[in-house]
């Protein structure tokens, strides 16, 4: 069955930067994209940028251009978010989610668990 | 951008009510429009794609219509397990958006 399975909780200060990894199983990596999509604290959801896991293209929300980068390793079917200059309103829960294909309305048909990131001096 | 319009923000229902949910988008989107539902401390879980496609697995009692600018999640008798948040997303350009939610709470 498909498995997204997201890094641990991390705790940084502010301006360091935080790196969080999706491990897929269960299907063709490089078949599907992957977004990604965070939650502050008591908020609603705020998606962040997709990356073909076919051929690396990207798209990122414009308020995050310049602080996000979204990669892939095909070799281990991971999915990589690494955000930078981390400010305390970067706290939030970040999930990876498959994009599904055109059947599925390129909705988000699988999440990780999600990985809490913490951003306090 | 497109923004997504959700109303309303919180609903109090009973077990057994009929709910409806509507989302507006600011501009046509077809029918790229898909429902999640999140309950706390828990991943979003995909209800409803393209509009009206139930996702496999997910209860008949949910349904979804519409298509430009205006849709519809509803639950047609609500159980203790669909108490959760509730979310449209439209799928048809980018940056994808999200509507703000709506909380479904025991009445």
């Amino acid at each position: 069955q498909v498995q997204l399975v997201q890094s641990g909780a991390e705790v940084k200060k502010p301006g360091a930067s935080v790196k969080v990894s999706c491990k897929a199983s269960g299907y063709t990596f490089t078949s599907y994209g992957i977004s990604w999509v965070r939650q502050a604290p008591g908020q609603g959801l705020e998606w962040m940028g997709w990356i073909s896991a076919y051929n690396g293209n990207t798209n990122y929300a414009q308020k995050l251009q310049g602080r996000v980068t979204m990669t892939t390793d095909t070799s281990t079917s991971t999915a990589y978010m690494e955000l930078r200059s981390l400010r305390s309103d970067d706290t939030a829960v970040y999930y990876c989610a498959r994009r599904g294909g055109i059947l599925t309305g390129y909705a988000f048909d699988y999440w990780g668990q999600g990985t809490l990131v913490t951003v306090s001096s | 951008d497109i923004q997504m319009t959700q109303s309303p923000s919180s609903v109090s229902a009973s077990v057994g009510d009929r709910v409806t949910i509507t989302c507006r988008a600011s501009q046509g989107i077809s029918s790229w429009l898909a429902w999640y539902q999140q309950k706390p401390g828990k991943a979003p879980k995909l209800l409803i794609y393209a509009a009206s496609s139930l996702q496999s697995g997910v209860p008949s009692r949910f349904s979804g219509s519409g298509s430009g600018t205006d849709f519809t999640l509803t639950i047609s008798s609500l159980q203790p397990e669909d108490f959760a948040t509730y979310y449209c997303q439209q799928a048809n350009s980018f940056p994808r958006t999200f509507g703000g939610g709506t909380k479904v709470e025991i009445k």
